[in-house]
């Protein structure tokens, strides 16, 4: 099993300023097979980046992942007041799919 | 537009079973694998396992440490999927969510549930 370690646990920052959120894997995902999450209280999560860079339909250019590996990271550019939320990592290149535990993305 | 909807929150007793529902809408129901997909409180995401709705004998595959205690099926005439748990323990008190991909291997989820809240408590 693959386990995904999300840091930091929480990241206080004021909006407009950049979030930089880090999933590191215990061994190597194959061939990027990561994608992250958004998710808001009592909310469905929602996708935001596939194989490791790639954004999903409709989410703003102001999201942006990379990483190869073991390390992969989610970027917020300028933090909007509704980005504020927790993220979470999923790998999908082995058998049994595993989560990072979050990051809960705070308003300072 | 794309919509799973669950059924609403559940409470059970240890050694009870419960069964979850979810409502597939604004796509081809047999064009999607289905997932099950939980949350304890203050806890990680957790896959439980996948149906094949593509095929006509919907096929299973579950994660091991649920292997003999959950049942996944379907009404295609619904467009819904069902997750049954049983022999339930206050451990399995979990938001519990479907998502869907588009493929059974190395495929991520698009589209989640909103979540049903699944209490067990004596």
């Amino acid at each position: 099993e693959i386990v995904l370690t999300q840091s930091p646990g929480t990241l206080s920052l004021s909006p407009g300023e950049r979030a930089t959120l880090s999933c590191r894997a215990s061994q190597s995902v194959s061939s990027s097979y990561l994608a992250w999450y958004q998710q808001k209280p009592g909310q469905a999560p929602r996708l935001l980046i596939y194989g490791a860079s790639s954004r999903a339909t409709g989410i703003p250019d102001r999201f942006s992942g990379s990483g190869s590996g073991t390390d992969f990271t989610l970027s917020i550019s300028r933090l909007e007041p509704e980005d504020f939320a927790v993220y979470f990592c999923l790998q999908y290149g082995s058998s049994l799919r595993t989560f990072g535990q979050g990051t809960k993305v705070e308003i300072k | 537009q794309v919509q799973l909807v669950q059924s609403g929150a559940e409470v059970r007793k240890p050694g009870a079973s419960v069964k979850v529902s979810c409502k597939a809408s604004g796509y081809t129901f047999n064009s999607y694998y289905l997932h099950w997909v939980r949350q304890a409180p203050g806890q990680g995401l957790e896959w439980m396992g996948i149906m094949d709705p593509t095929l006509r004998n919907a096929t299973v595959g579950y994660a091991q440490k649920f292997q003999g205690r959950v049942n996944m099926t379907r009404d295609t005439s619904t467009s819904t999927v069902y997750m049954q748990l049983s022999s339930l323990k206050s451990e399995d008190t979990a938001v519990y969510y479907c998502a869907r991909t588009r493929g059974s291997g190395r495929a991520y989820f698009d589209y989640w549930g909103q979540g049903t809240l699944v209490t067990v408590s004596s």
